[in-house]
């Protein structure tokens, strides 16, 4: 297995714009999870999804972030509009089940809004 | 609401070194704590996973100690190498389904 897929792997844009960022977990995994990780505050839990469908979005910080997942395959976080404190690495991960299994990280997205 | 500390901050150490890291937290109600490892620009790889009934695992060198009732977990690093160097992160995943992490501990191992 590929582990997990996030693309792109950079994304530089604008403030106001809308920034997409893309997620393929590891084929069986019914859990997905959106994660932030700052200098700041660290590695934040922002979403995550149980087949296809949003738990919990407590973590997510404002109206302006939203999280799909349209298939098992497939998972997108959107901002818009884009602001500079958005900048982060933003982190997908999977697992087969929340509370026992071991979560796989994909390699990140980093995002720098100017 | 569930806090992960992790001390120290940094260790630098050289070649060859036994080495302990610590996390500790605040609310004992856990189904597991898992230590990663991050290297600079990717993405985090599970080291162990310990189940909340579990007092340790271990894979290769090293080894993860959890005492559930104290509220701390330590990874034991033997004989420690260059390539150990990243930054090891502790997360506990509560029973409130809610995996927080601490701020890592920044191991150099230096030749």
């Amino acid at each position: 297995d590929a582990g997990v897929i996030q693309s792109p792997r950079h994304e530089v844009t604008e403030m106001g714009q809308e920034v997409t960022l893309r997620c393929k977990p590891i084929s069986g995994h019914d859990y997905l999870f959106w994660y932030r990780q700052t200098m700041m505050r660290g590695l934040e839990l922002l979403i995550y999804f149980n087949n296809n469908v949003p738990i919990d979005d407590s973590g997510m910080p404002e109206d302006r972030f939203s999280a799909k997942m349209p298939n098992a395959s497939f998972s997108t976080l959107k901002i818009q509009p884009s602001e500079p404190r958005d900048s982060a690495v933003y982190f997908c991960a999977s697992s087969v089940n929340r509370g026992t299994d071991t979560q796989y990280f994909g390699p990140g997205t980093r995002l720098t809004v100017l | 609401k569930q806090e992960v500390t992790q001390i120290p901050a940094a260790l630098s150490v050289p070649e060859g070194e036994n080495l302990v890291l610590n996390c500790s937290f605040t609310d004992s109600a856990i189904y597991n704590l898992q230590w990663f490892r991050q290297d600079p620009g990717k993405g985090l790889t599970s080291l162990l996973l310990i189940q909340s009934s579990q007092r340790e695992q271990t894979s290769g060198r090293l080894n993860a100690s959890l005492d559930k009732s104290s509220g701390r977990s330590t990874l034991y690093i033997a004989a420690s190498q260059p390539g150990d160097s990243a930054t090891y992160l502790c997360a506990v995943n509560g029973e409130d389904n809610d995996m927080r992490f601490g701020a890592g501990t920044r191991l150099t191992v230096k030749p």
